[in-house]
């Protein structure tokens, strides 16, 4: 059974750090990663896909590996500002669904303080 | 449409009443999931549909839940006899192998 572990639950750091959240799974058997951002009260909302074949992908300020031999992400927040702060989640897609069913991390809470 | 709509934003129903929530996922994604999200806890796992494949049911509760797709559109999940502890978000997505998106939610209110 696949399982999902973000470490570390909550983050806080002073604007302008540099910092990594880590998100790791127990079945290499997967088909994509994804990244997603949840502000209190909202739904998700996507920010970075890797699928099994890629080991990163980039959009802005951020950075997402994946090394699905370890069973391992990471996020990589570059000049974080406190416009970052929200909960982090990772999902990964098994491979026998071919992008469906996601199995999600329980996230890590960011906080940057100005 | 540009992206998943749920609808409604936000329900109170009394226990024992039934409940509808309605997801329209984005135009042509042939996955659609639903999740379920309590207060302070993680994204659980409901029901997934691909396509015209028989859906994964295996994260519904209980037989008080049950949910609908016709073809690739529309999606209703039906919670019955609504007790208190069905208070939570109802997170709708669909997917078409680039990745997840969700919509806002539905907020159940269960009192």
């Amino acid at each position: 059974k696949q399982e999902v572990t973000q470490i570390p639950a909550a983050l806080s750091v002073p604007e302008g750090e540099n910092l990594v959240l880590n998100c790791s799974f127990t079945d290499s058997a997967i088909y994509n990663l994804q990244w997603f951002r949840q502000d209190p009260g909202k739904g998700l909302t996507s920010l970075l896909l890797i699928q099994s074949s890629q080991r990163e992908q980039t959009s802005g300020r951020l950075n997402a590996s994946l090394d699905k031999s370890s069973g391992r992400s990471t996020l990589y927040i570059a000049a974080s500002q406190p416009g970052d702060s929200a909960t982090y989640l990772c999902a990964v897609s098994p491979v026998y669904n071919q992008g469906g069913k996601l199995i999600f991390g329980q996230g890590t809470e960011l906080s940057v303080k100005p | 449409g540009a992206g998943v709509s749920q609808s409604p934003s936000n329900k109170v129903t009394e226990k024992g009443k039934d409940v509808e929530l309605r997801c329209d996922p984005i135009s042509g994604h042939t996955a659609l999931y639903w999740y379920r999200q309590r207060l302070g806890q993680g994204l659980e796992f409901l029901i997934y549909f691909q396509g015209n494949s028989a859906p994964d049911k295996s994260g519904l509760p209980s037989d008080r839940f049950s949910a609908e797709r016709t073809g690739e559109s529309v999606s209703t999940l039906t919670i019955q006899r609504t007790q208190q502890e069905d208070s939570a978000v109802y997170l709708c997505a669909s997917n078409q192998g680039l990745g997840a998106f969700f919509g806002q939610g539905t907020r159940l209110t269960v009192v």
